[in-house]
């Protein structure tokens, strides 16, 4: 599985949008990007998943560079709720967590 | 019913005690996972269980035994385990689609290991 690099930490402010990239240089043609983030203190919560096109769910937007070798997840209101760890996994079947983005949202 | 269910919450076992953690899902998802979390580190995958049948173990050592009694059910049996192995312990289930590919995982809340 492709591995990934994303910052170890960012701030948002509450009700703008928060812009979570991550960069999978060496992703193959059959797998997928995952998004999951983890609150404090609980499970995994799987978030959005793609492989070539734009994605939109109720929850975030994902957006896939054409080269597939970068992507960014759009949370459009962040929530004082949003703050966790964001994971980018770039994967065709096993789920193998990277380190994570640290997002924490200001009020 | 889109929950996992772990159970116990908190464990905490001696070096000599055996234990089990046992993990709940009744989504029909035929692929379920254990994962390994310790303080501020991401989960590191352990077990793989596809149509209840050991897929994929990660070089865990052999004092968790992972055991698929129905689609339904999955265990994590302790034995001998040492301070070091004290974490979260995950579970997860997924719809597995064809050729092995993943999609949405459920996680549990966790079960939080003491080895003392």
């Amino acid at each position: 599985d492709a591995k990934t690099t994303q910052p170890t930490s960012m701030d948002c402010a509450e009700g703008r949008a928060a812009n979570l990239p991550c960069n999978h240089s060496t992703i193959s043609g059959n797998e997928y990007v995952y998004w999951y983030r983890q609150i404090h203190s609980q499970g995994p919560q799987y978030i959005i998943h793609g492989l070539k096109n734009n994605e939109t769910n109720e929850m975030a937007s994902l957006i896939i560079t054409e080269d597939r070798k970068s992507s960014t997840l759009i949370l459009p209101h962040a929530t004082l709720r949003d703050t966790a760890v964001y994971y980018c996994i770039v994967s065709r079947s096993k789920l193998i967590f990277g380190t994570g983005t640290l997002l924490a949202v200001q009020p | 019913d889109t929950e996992v269910t772990q159970t116990p919450k908190h464990l905490v076992m001696g070096m000599t005690n055996k234990k089990s953690l046992k993990c709940e899902q009744h989504m029909g998802h035929r692929a379920m996972y254990w994962y390994k979390q310790k303080a501020k580190k991401p989960p590191e995958l352990m077990f793989v269980y596809s149509y209840e049948k050991l897929s994929i173990n990660e070089s865990v050592p052999s004092r968790f035994s992972p055991e698929c009694p129905n689609s339904s059910l999955l265990n994590l049996h302790l034995h001998a385990l040492q301070p070091e192995d004290s974490a979260l312990y995950l579970c997860a289930s997924s719809p597995l689609l064809s050729q092995g590919m993943n999609t949405e995982a459920f996680f549990g809340q966790g079960t939080r290991l003491t080895v003392v």
